[in-house]
């Protein structure tokens, strides 16, 4: 069936510095990816997506690039902030009812000062 | 802005009881979601709902009923709350077309004692 997988738990940085969540999926569809956040005590809210191979996609700093031959949607910032520590989430919508949505584990990203 | 509320916010249940968590959306949105969080398994999905009066199974349903009375509405029962239950419950509403964003509310954090 369809999977995500988000291999890092926690990641832990120093302000400033380049980060990079990873994120896998297996699917057996043409997948569409997203990349969800959540702030402390908050919903999760959409940060951005993509199901174009190969093209870069931009959101208030943050990019991913689909990659379908690797099966990888890494999210990335050159240069993280205070105020992106926070709990992400890589999503793929269900091959059987694309409005459903299989999410990761989730990784929580931790910036330091 | 698209709104999704949760009621109540917080909840405190015995083992064995009735609970009832209740999800408002006025985003004029066909989809309706109910997810449960865990530390280490991201969101998984519990029921979903396309239309007032139908409601699907998820990925995992069991212990759990759903209920649609109106586009607007969506309820989720546990009918014999167990301690297995303990977590923190979201709720999701989006539109129709497929890859569609899902709109969050702001949880329920459930305890059952």
């Amino acid at each position: 069936g369809d999977s995500v997988t988000q291999t890092e738990g926690l990641v832990t940085l120093t302000k400033g510095l380049p980060v990079m969540l990873n994120c896998t999926y297996q699917t057996t569809y043409s997948p569409f990816l997203f990349w969800y956040v959540q702030h402390l005590n908050e919903a999760p809210k959409l940060l951005l997506k993509s199901s174009t191979d190969n093209k870069r996609t931009e959101h208030q700093g943050f990019y991913a690039t689909l990659h379908k031959s690797s099966s990888s949607f890494h999210l990335q910032k050159s240069s993280v902030q205070l105020s992106d520590s926070a709990l992400y989430f890589c999503a793929l919508p269900s091959s059987g009812s694309f409005n459903k949505l299989t999410f990761g584990a989730g990784t929580r990203l931790a910036v330091c000062p | 802005e698209a709104a999704v509320t949760q009621s109540p916010r917080s909840k405190v249940a015995v083992t064995g009881g009735k609970v009832t968590l209740s999800c408002h959306q006025t985003n004029n949105h066909d989809y309706m979601y109910w997810y449960r969080q865990d530390t280490g398994h991201g969101l998984r999905l519990i029921h979903y709902s396309y239309v007032a009066d139908s409601t699907e199974k998820g990925d995992i349903p069991d212990g759990y009923k759903a209920s649609r009375p109106s586009q607007e509405n969506f309820s989720l029962i546990l009918e014999l709350a167990s301690l297995s239950q303990t977590a923190v419950y979201f709720c999701a509403s989006s539109g129709q077309g497929a890859y569609a964003e899902q709109f969050f509310g702001p949880g329920t954090r459930l305890t059952v004692l």
